[in-house]
C-alpha cells in the first residue's frame, strides 16, 4: 500500500530551528512536496525534491533521500507566524499526489 | 504562481438542498482538477479527480450521485453537493495543474476553499 507518515504534531521556540521529517512508501516516486496550511485556509505550496539532496528557499529548506524514502522540511528563525500545518506530499507513478495527515507546528514565545 | 479561484468561500445551506462550489484556473489550462474534503484537525482527502471533457474518477467511498463534478472547460470544474446533509458540513478544497506541463509532476495550486455548513 502507499503510505506517508509524519508526526503529528511538534513544538517549537520563536527563534529556533525545526526539522519536520516525511517518510513515504509509494508505488512510484515523482517529486515530494511540502505545503503550509493555516487553520481554515487553503495549502500553499513550499518546496519540491526530484532529486536527492537539499533545497534551500530562504528560511525554509527541504531534504530528499529517494533510497530511504526520506524527506524533511528545515525551517530557520521561527517566527509566530509559522505556527501551521505541514503536509508531505508524493506524486506516484501516475502522478497523483499521496498526502500526509500534516505536522501541527506550534511555535512558541 | 499559478491562480485558482474557488467560489464561495462560505456557504450556509437548510438540509437537503443542494450547493455549487466552483473552482477557476485564472492564468493557466488545467485539464485535471481535483476536489478535496477536510475534516477539523485532518489532512486533505482526495474525493474525485475531475478531467476536462469526461467523467469525474471517484475515490472509493465517495458517493458520485451526491457530489456531482463537471468539468467542460480548461478553465472551470465545479462540485455540486445534492440534498446537503449536516454531515455534508466541512471544508471543500479544489486543485489544479498547468496543463502545459502535463505529465510532469508540477505543484498543484489551490483554491481558497469553501466552508460548507448544512443547518
Amino acid at each position: 500500500g502507499q503510505n506517508i507518515d509524519q508526526p503529528t504534531e511538534m513544538t517549537a521556540t520563536e527563534g529556533a530551528i525545526v526539522q519536520i521529517n516525511c517518510t513515504y512508501q509509494t508505488s512510484g516516486f515523482n517529486g515530494l512536496f511540502w505545503y503550509q496550511q493555516h487553520a481554515g485556509e487553503a495549502p500553499t505550496f513550499l518546496s519540491y525534491n526530484v532529486l536527492d539532496g537539499l533545497e534551500e528557499k530562504g528560511r525554509f529548506s527541504s531534504f530528499l533521500s529517494r533510497s530511504k524514502g526520506y524527506s524533511y522540511l528545515l525551517l530557520k528563525e521561527l517566527q509566530m507566524k509559522d505556527s501551521a500545518s505541514y503536509l508531505c506530499a508524493v506524486g506516484d507513478s501516475n502522478y497523483q499526489l499521496i498526502w500526509g495527515a500534516g505536522t501541527k507546528l506550534i511555535i512558541k514565545p | 504562481g499559478a491562480v485558482v479561484s474557488q467560489h464561495p468561500s462560505r456557504v450556509i445551506c437548510k438540509s437537503g438542498t443542494s450547493v455549487k462550489i466552483e473552482c477557476r484556473s485564472l492564468d493557466f489550462q488545467a485539464t485535471t482538477m481535483f476536489w478535496y474534503r477536510q475534516f477539523p484537525k485532518k489532512s486533505l482527502m482526495l474525493m474525485a479527480t475531475s478531467n476536462e471533457g469526461s467523467k469525474a474518477t471517484y475515490e472509493q467511498g465517495v458517493e458520485k450521485d451526491k457530489f456531482l463534478i463537471n468539468h467542460a472547460s480548461l478553465t472551470l470544474s465545479t462540485l455540486t453537493v445534492t440534498s446537503a446533509h449536516p454531515e455534508d458540513s466541512s471544508f471543500y478544497i479544489c486543485s489544479a495543474r498547468d496543463v502545459g506541463r502535463e505529465g510532469v509532476n508540477t505543484e498543484a495550486f489551490f483554491g481558497q476553499g469553501t466552508r460548507l455548513t448544512v443547518v
